[in-house]
């Protein structure tokens, strides 16, 4: 099982917000920063948020990040048909000395 | 415009060996630290390797450490991941990394490369 822990799955109508969460602990999401990516089929995982809470250029502003204490989750507002894809949180962890990745939570646009 | 491009995957018996190769264009390769990250068959991302600007620092994954060897050259712009003692559990779809970097505020994968360990 992942280091980081996150659903499985994620459903949304076209224009609803969802969240997925992303739980770890003190040497990982507590003590260093958090990424989502997002992996549409076939394709190979795309950054979304950096640092927590930041946008690469390129972005949508649907997608927000947000880290509490050692739990951090992802906000897609405006839900799109598009935005049907598979979802990652990662981060460092200190006490492994690598990089630890969540699950993945698979969204659906019903 | 950023491009990786790994090669260097297929098909290998358990206990055999593979190199996997990377070579990145359209930015000055030396100046970011890079990494290898892979997907088993349906599953999920996992981190496997991490190599540092100038080769001073290397991390790996626990089950891959000591089998696996992240390295890089940068007069060619290239990073290499060399793997022995291949295990079915090895197979994945493998993935260039250029690590996030607050210079421009991205981060960069490959298309991804296709090991399979069997018999």
């Amino acid at each position: 099982q992942s280091v980081l822990t996150q659903p499985p799955s994620a459903s949304g109508t076209p224009g609803q917000r969802v969240t997925i969460s992303c739980s770890g602990s003190n040497s990982n999401i507590g003590n260093n920063y958090i990424y989502w990516y997002q992996q549409l089929p076939g394709t190979a995982p795309k950054l979304l948020i950096y640092w927590n809470n930041q946008r690469p250029s390129g972005v949508p502003d649907r997608f927000s990040g947000s880290k509490s204490g050692t739990s951090a989750s992802l906000a897609i507002s405006g839900l799109r048909s598009e935005d049907e894809a598979d979802y990652y949180c990662a981060a460092w962890d200190d006490s492994l000395s690598g990089r630890v990745f969540g699950g993945g939570t698979k969204l659906t646009v019903l | 415009e950023v491009q990786l491009v790994e090669s260097g995957g297929g098909l290998v018996q358990p206990g055999g060996s593979l190199r996997l190769s990377c070579v990145g264009s359209g930015f000055t390769f030396s100046s970011f630290s890079m990494s290898w990250v892979r997907q088993a068959p349906g599953k999920g991302l996992e981190w496997v390797a991490h190599i540092k600007q100038d080769e001073s620092e290397k991390y790996y994954l626990d089950s891959v450490r000591g089998r696996f060897t992240i390295s890089r050259d940068n007069a060619k712009n290239s990073l290499s991941l060399q793997m022995n003692s291949l295990r079915a559990e090895d197979t994945a779809v493998y993935y260039c990394v250029r690590d996030f970097s607050s210079g421009d505020s991205h981060e960069y994968w490959g298309q991804g490369t296709l090991v399979t360990v069997s018999s």
